[in-house]
């Protein structure tokens, strides 16, 4: 498609669950962002890839966070053990080099039951 | 640490008249600041950026000004419309590439 497609764009989620969302960028851009937005709030970083390098991580709150890109393209966050704190609209961007304009998704939102 | 924040959660507008949102930023290493707009149920959309070697830039309807004396940053949206409404966040880069901090954002909310 034209833009960042993510998926599901809603999950619920017990207590304890894994959940694993999906991020496809725009064909051709290199570099891939994922934010965490709570409700009322701006978006927070997670982590940056440049092609299937994970570049940096600083923003994942724990260890039950992972973000992969095996191939340069799609993208996945995993997230394990959910905790109702990790309710939040997760958002996926990218961008053609990472220094210029970051296009973002529509954003996967999470309820933690 | 680093901030990025908006002075007013809310504004309220008549249409066609000129809005003014407002954004103060604490990290002085902030090169390049953005205006997103976000509307209910979708992701931010880019609106207008300007790099810290900029004091003033202009786009369609929409102004970005850069204070890097007091650390403020300002959008100047002319002319508001109807399709203005929505929630407004400033955005400067943090410590590596699209890392960007966000503000809360303003809401802004145009009256017919």
């Amino acid at each position: 498609g034209a833009g960042v497609s993510q998926s599901p764009r809603y999950k619920v989620a017990k207590r304890g669950q894994d959940v694993a969302l999906r991020c496809d960028p725009i064909s051709g851009h290199v570099s891939l962002f994922w934010y965490q937005q709570a409700l009322g709030q701006g978006p927070e970083f997670l982590t940056y890839f440049q092609n299937e390098a994970q570049l940096d991580k600083s923003g994942l709150p724990s260890d039950r966070f992972f973000a992969e890109r095996p191939e340069g393209s799609v993208s996945t966050l995993k997230i394990q053990r959910t905790q109702q704190e990790d309710s939040a609209v997760y958002l996926c961007a990218s961008s053609f080099n990472g220094a210029g304009e970051l296009f973002f998704g529509e954003g996967s939102r999470l309820t933690v039951l | 640490g680093e901030s990025v924040g908006l002075h007013l959660p809310t504004l309220s507008v008549q249409e066609g008249d000129n809005s003014i949102i407002n954004c103060a930023y604490s990290n002085s290493a902030s090169d390049y600041f953005i205006w997103y707009k976000q509307e209910s149920g979708k992701g931010p959309q880019f609106i207008i950026d300007i790099r810290s070697n900029m004091d003033k830039r202009q786009g369609q309807r929409v102004t970005v000004l850069l204070n890097k004396t007091v650390k403020h940053l300002s959008l100047q949206i002319a002319a508001t419309q109807p399709g203005d409404s929505a929630v407004y966040f400033c955005a400067g880069s943090g410590g590596s590439q699209g890392n960007l901090i966000f503000g809360k954002g303003t809401k802004l909310s145009v009256k017919p």
